[in-house]
């Protein structure tokens, strides 16, 4: 199947602080990427539709200008938690559509992130 | 709006037993319909999908799952389990040609040897 990959695969920062993460489709061209959220014992919560060339489509109650997503490429969307607090940590997992299949979507790894 | 009921957020087999989860979605129209599979420490993988045909869909590792469309449910079975499948389990649709996926909340399943 298809590869998507993210680094980094676990982040602590201070709170105050930005993060980057980035989410790469290896062998294939995505031209839309999801980023999910995922707490503890919980499922994921899709925070946004990453659109290459476009700007994202966030979900309700997903602060954009916290949560900057960029999908600058066909193989490369970026998500950056701005400013980050105690309670934006947490698994942060990217997804890929592969154009060829419809709904079926390939994960990365996730990201654990945890501000201080 | 789109949702995605997994009924048991707990199941707890041992091993060679028999296996059923239960997902329901509530969406009229023609959709989608996936289970994703998470080991401990691993990143989510597809263990089957349902997008036309055949209702009775066989995935990886001799699970399958039956769409019945009149109970808008998409459950997944195996008729023997391994402590190997102890992993959290999430029943996803895509419907009605929205761009995204929809997660339940997850079961998680232990199996004891």
């Amino acid at each position: 199947g298809a590869v998507v990959s993210q680094h980094p695969s676990w982040v602590i920062c201070k709170s105050g602080t930005s993060v980057k993460i980035e989410c790469r489709s290896l062998d294939f061209q995505a031209t839309t990427m999801f980023w999910y959220r995922q707490f503890p014992k919980q499922s994921l919560m899709l925070m946004a539709t990453s659109n290459e060339g476009s700007k994202a489509t966030y979900e309700q109650g997903v602060e954009k200008d916290k949560f900057l997503i960029n999908h600058a490429s066909l193989t490369l969307s970026t998500l950056t938690v701005t400013s980050a607090h105690p309670e934006d940590s947490s698994f942060y997992i990217c997804s890929a559509r592969v154009r060829r299949e419809f709904g079926e979507l390939f994960f990365g790894e996730g990201s654990r992130l945890t501000v201080l | 709006a789109q949702s995605v009921s997994q009924h048991n957020h707990h199941v707890i087999l041992s091993e060679a037993a028999s296996l059923e989860l239960g997902c329901n979605y509530s969406y009229g129209g023609t959709v989608n319909l996936f289970w994703y599979v998470q080991y401990p420490g691993q990143h989510l993988q597809l263990l089957l999908k349902y997008f036309s045909g055949d209702p009775l869909v066989k995935g990886i590792k001799g699970f399958e799952a039956e769409f019945i469309k009149s109970k808008f449910s998409f459950n997944l079975r195996k008729p023997s389990v391994q402590w190997s499948d102890t992993a959290e389990y999430f029943c996803a649709v895509n419907a009605g040609g929205y761009n995204k996926l929809i997660f339940g909340a997850g079961t998680r399943l232990a199996v004891h040897p």
